[in-house]
């Protein structure tokens, strides 16, 4: 079975430039996950979608981030623009309907 | 608040040590819980989960974790170390049926060979 593919796998940008993340979840995956990891801290969920619905943002500063999953498979995750505390690995999961969720390999964003 | 801690943050074994690392949730709720690993360079991985039944449960490469409902603990335990099993862990608890894993902060464990 594939795994969750995520795009790019770095990135480095500057302060207040744009920056997107793509995840392709496992197939058939309804639930699929966004999460920062910030460097020696757990990963924290940014926003949870249902197909394409949004589950739970509350994490998600919505005044640079946005996320979404058209047609309930790919999703994309956005920063505009982008800060020096947004430095971090972006993490993609998607899960069974039991909750068991798959992690991609994240992107590493360095923002300079 | 739902929360998932882990106590320790750093630990040092040799090979053969015997492993125990701490988890404890917040939440008097249903709970799933899971360990995920994460190997230097490579993706978070599942090693084991509970979602009912036995509260002893066995994952891949030997490790084992006991829920304890009395104590809101979930701790991880493996017998032998070895080498290969130098990574990161993460607890993790999915409250309530809500699919939103929260993890913990993770624990570092370096085994020397």
């Amino acid at each position: 079975e594939a795994g969750v593919a995520q795009s790019p796998r770095y990135k480095i940008i500057e302060k207040r430039q744009s920056v997107a993340f793509w995840c392709n979840p496992i197939s058939g995956h309804a639930t699929l996950y966004w999460y920062q990891q910030i460097l020696g801290q757990g990963p924290k969920l940014l926003i949870q979608f249902q197909n394409n619905g949004v589950v739970d943002d509350s994490q998600l500063p919505k005044d640079r981030f946005s996320a979404e999953r058209l047609k309930g498979v790919d999703s994309t995750l956005k920063i505009q623009p982008a800060k020096l505390e947004d430095s971090a690995v972006y993490l993609c999961a998607s899960s069974t309907p039991e909750g068991e969720a798959f992690f991609g390999q994240g992107t590493r964003l360095t923002v300079v | 608040a739902q929360s998932v801690s882990q106590h320790n943050h750093h630990v040092i074994l040799s090979e053969a040590a015997s492993l125990e690392l701490g988890c404890n949730y917040s939440y008097g709720g249903t709970v799933n819980l899971f360990w995920y690993v994460q190997y230097p360079g490579q993706h978070l991985q599942l090693l084991l989960k509970y979602f009912s039944g036995d509260p002893l449960v066995k994952g891949i490469k030997g490790f084992e974790a006991e829920f304890i409902k009395s104590k809101f603990s979930f701790n991880l335990r493996k017998p032998s170390v070895q080498w290969s099993d130098t990574a990161e862990y993460f607890c993790a608890g999915e409250m309530d049926s809500s699919y939103k894993l929260i993890f913990g902060s993770g624990t570092r464990l370096l085994v020397r060979p």
